[in-house]
């Protein structure tokens, strides 16, 4: 069985601190594939980051950076340096074989960065 | 860029009314799919089609029923609108990549919230 775990509901930072969103994830499939999907108050699902299961390179794109680690099979997402426009309901998502390869999404973590 | 748009971004129909939504995407792919979104829940995956006329069920089907004659287009039918069925839809499309139905990124729309009273 697929799953994806979000455990933080909400987040509430300060603009400028950093942030860190965790996501754990659970499948026999030895191939995998991860995503972070960002949703601001207008709705719409923005596509942020893909991941396959063979490469666990961390990435770092401007603000955000991604830890991908097998051996506890988490995918988190940091932001560093918050500001106002993060904020949004971040969803963490996994695609597997055994699942058809559809997505299975975790709940999602609202992050709210005050001023 | 990867376009997908749907219909309406709000919608207030009654109880029994027959509901169209409709999803368009600009980048010839392959398969496309309606979720819906609803607090707590996240989102699930009601249908999806893999290609022109073909669709399979999602994990909440029931109450909904799908439509693809183009491959740019992917219309989600709710035959007699209930209460229940108030709730955020969202639309996706996503190209075939090697094997599997969604090897690769889904492109979502921007969600039509529909109100049934």
């Amino acid at each position: 069985a697929q799953k994806v775990t979000q455990a933080q509901t909400e987040i509430s930072v300060v603009e400028k601190e950093d942030v860190t969103l965790d996501c754990v994830y659970e499948t026999r499939d030895t191939t995998y594939y991860l995503f972070w999907y960002k949703q601001p108050p207008s709705g719409e699902l923005v596509f942020l980051i893909r991941r396959n299961s063979f490469d666990e390179q961390n990435e770092i794109s401007g603000r955000y950076s991604w830890n991908f680690q097998k051996s506890t099979s988490s995918f988190n997402f940091t932001i560093t340096a918050s500001q106002v426009v993060d904020s949004a309901v971040y969803f963490c998502a996994l695609s597997a074989m055994d699942s058809s390869y559809k997505l299975i999404f975790g709940s999602g973590t609202r992050l709210l960065v005050r001023p | 860029d990867v376009k997908v748009t749907q219909s309406s971004r709000y919608l207030v129909k009654r109880t029994g009314e027959k509901v169209f939504l409709e999803c368009v995407q600009d980048m010839d792919h392959e398969n496309m799919f309606w979720y819906r979104q609803d607090p707590g829940l996240g989102l699930r995956l009601i249908y999806f089609s893999y290609d022109v006329k073909m669709k399979e069920k999602g994990d909440i089907p029931e109450g909904y029923s799908v439509s693809r004659e183009k491959k740019e287009r992917f219309s989600l039918i709710l035959e007699s609108a209930s209460t229940n069925q108030t709730s955020m839809y969202l639309c996706a499309s996503s190209k075939v990549g090697g094997s599997g139905v969604s090897l690769v990124t889904q492109y979502f729309g921007p969600g039509t919230r529909l109100t049934v009273l």
